[in-house]
């Protein structure tokens, strides 16, 4: 079946430089979650799009942006990197159903942000 | 406000052995959904069972079950005749009212040996 895309994997940054993550939703699910897991941290939720609208914000820098295109994906924009940005990043899709809590949540295999 | 706690940093099982990994929650919300997701040393967050607060029976997905008492606001998870592939760190995460995000515990690292 398939999954989460994820792309870069991995990526390499000096600081006050620019990165750009993305994200490929499995097949038919309209919402669409980044999260940052710092190392040996639990991972923190940032922000979400629901049919390419905002639908919750977290713990998101004002360096940071982000938004769902019209296929679904969702592109994470972070501008004047820090060393504290080092980081795995997760992008996690789902299907929203009746109310919010119930449907399964899949994550993709991260990215991983390094900012030297 | 949710919260998530998971009171085990480590554990140590012998193979084989079944496991129980704990997990209480906080929330106000009557609608809300528990996960457990599994993270190996390579990063990816595996989801591995998902509880629905409405689910009347406990969820279970192969070698994993939820023992979900609602009353008591837990949600453990059970690993049965754990293997060495399972060494991982395992979080428990919630989701419920009208937030779509799930927030997670602090995680517990589980080691089996062999």
């Amino acid at each position: 079946a398939a999954g989460v895309i994820q792309s870069p994997r991995h990526l390499i940054k000096e600081k006050r430089e620019t990165a750009t993550l993305k994200c490929y939703p499995i097949p038919r699910h309209d919402t669409v979650y980044w999260y940052q897991q710092g190392p040996g941290q639990d991972p923190q939720f940032l922000i979400s799009f629901y049919e390419k609208m905002q639908s919750d914000k977290g713990s998101i820098p004002d360096r940071f942006s982000a938004q769902q295109f019209s296929d679904y994906h969702s592109e994470l924009n972070m501008s004047s990197l820090e060393l504290g940005d080092s980081a795995l990043y997760f992008c996690a899709s789902s299907l929203k159903r009746e109310g919010w809590g119930t449907g399964e949540l899949f994550f993709g295999e991260g990215s991983r942000l390094t900012v030297l | 406000a949710q919260k998530i706690t998971q009171t085990q940093p480590g554990m140590f099982v012998q193979e084989k052995e079944a496991v129980t990994l704990d997990c209480t929650y906080d929330t106000s919300d009557q609608s809300y959904g528990l996960f457990w997701y599994k993270q190996p040393s390579s990063g990816e967050m595996i989801f591995l069972i998902y509880q629905g607060s409405y689910d009347e029976q406990n969820a279970t997905e192969g070698r994993y079950s939820l023992n979900f008492q609602k009353a008591r606001k837990s949600a453990n998870l059970v690993i049965s005749a754990s293997q060495l592939g399972d060494s991982a760190m395992y979080f428990c995460a919630m989701r419920g009212g009208s937030a779509s995000k799930i927030i997670f515990g602090s995680g517990t690292r589980l080691s089996i040996r062999p």
